[in-house]
């Protein structure tokens, strides 16, 4: 089974801070990584994923996450965020070799960017 | 269509009566999934289908729940005599198939069941 833990349940941080979103993961497969993000009054959109390779992925508005299979981890990191970021982050994993991707997801972060 | 369409957007019912929930993946899309997102479960996953036929129905939280897919393309997720407790939102996504392929979520049903 899987379970993904999603540290922090709110982030308040203020606009052009860096920000770390955390998240770790426990399987007894190995699996692929995501990071989705819900928008007020919109529904979920991928931000990235992690499925093999660079274990540092990027997304096209500057977010990055880098995959550490050591410590299970799979952080999402922004060196700088605008207010347009404020949204809730969900962490997300699925098992390799089910043919099929069951997402199992963490409880969210919302992150809450002031002026 | 463009991405997944859901209907209703919102359903208000009473407890015990049943409701069916609709979803349109995009088009050309063979996987279809149903989650479910509550404040005291956050997002889950009920079940999905490839194609017609639904492989993994572990999230199924009680035998009042089922869904059908037919033809390859819409899904119907079915909640028979409601509880309170079902009240959530009830979201689809699809995906072209592969376990790699981003799966693209609709904006969900909003039920509360009073």
């Amino acid at each position: 089974a899987q379970s993904v833990t999603q540290l922090d349940s709110q982030v308040p941080v203020f606009e052009e801070a860096p920000v770390e979103l955390r998240c770790n993961y426990s399987s007894s497969v190995s699996v692929y990584l995501f990071w989705y993000v819900q928008y007020p009054n919109q529904g979920l959109q991928l931000l990235l994923k992690y499925l093999s390779g660079s274990t540092l992925v990027e997304s096209i508005n500057g977010f990055e996450a880098e995959f550490n299979k050591s410590q299970t981890s799979f952080h999402l990191r922004k060196p700088s965020v605008h207010i347009s970021d404020t949204a809730e982050y969900f962490c997300a994993v699925s098992p390799i070799g089910g043919g099929y991707n069951k997402l199992i997801f963490g409880a969210g972060t919302r992150l809450a960017v002031h002026p | 269509g463009a991405g997944v369409s859901q209907s209703p957007s919102n359903k208000v019912t009473e407890k015990g009566k049943d409701v069916e929930l609709r979803c349109d993946p995009i088009s050309g899309h063979t996987a279809l999934y149903w989650y479910r997102q509550s404040l005291g479960q956050g997002l889950e996953f009920l079940i999905y289908f490839q194609g017609n036929s639904a492989p993994d129905k572990s999230g199924l939280p009680s035998d009042r729940f089922s869904a059908e897919r037919t033809g390859g393309s819409v899904s119907t997720l079915t909640i028979q005599r409601t509880q309170q407790e079902d009240s959530a939102v009830y979201l689809c996504a699809s995906s072209s198939g592969s376990p790699q392929e981003t799966q693209y979520f609709g904006p969900g049903t909003r039920l509360l069941v009073l």
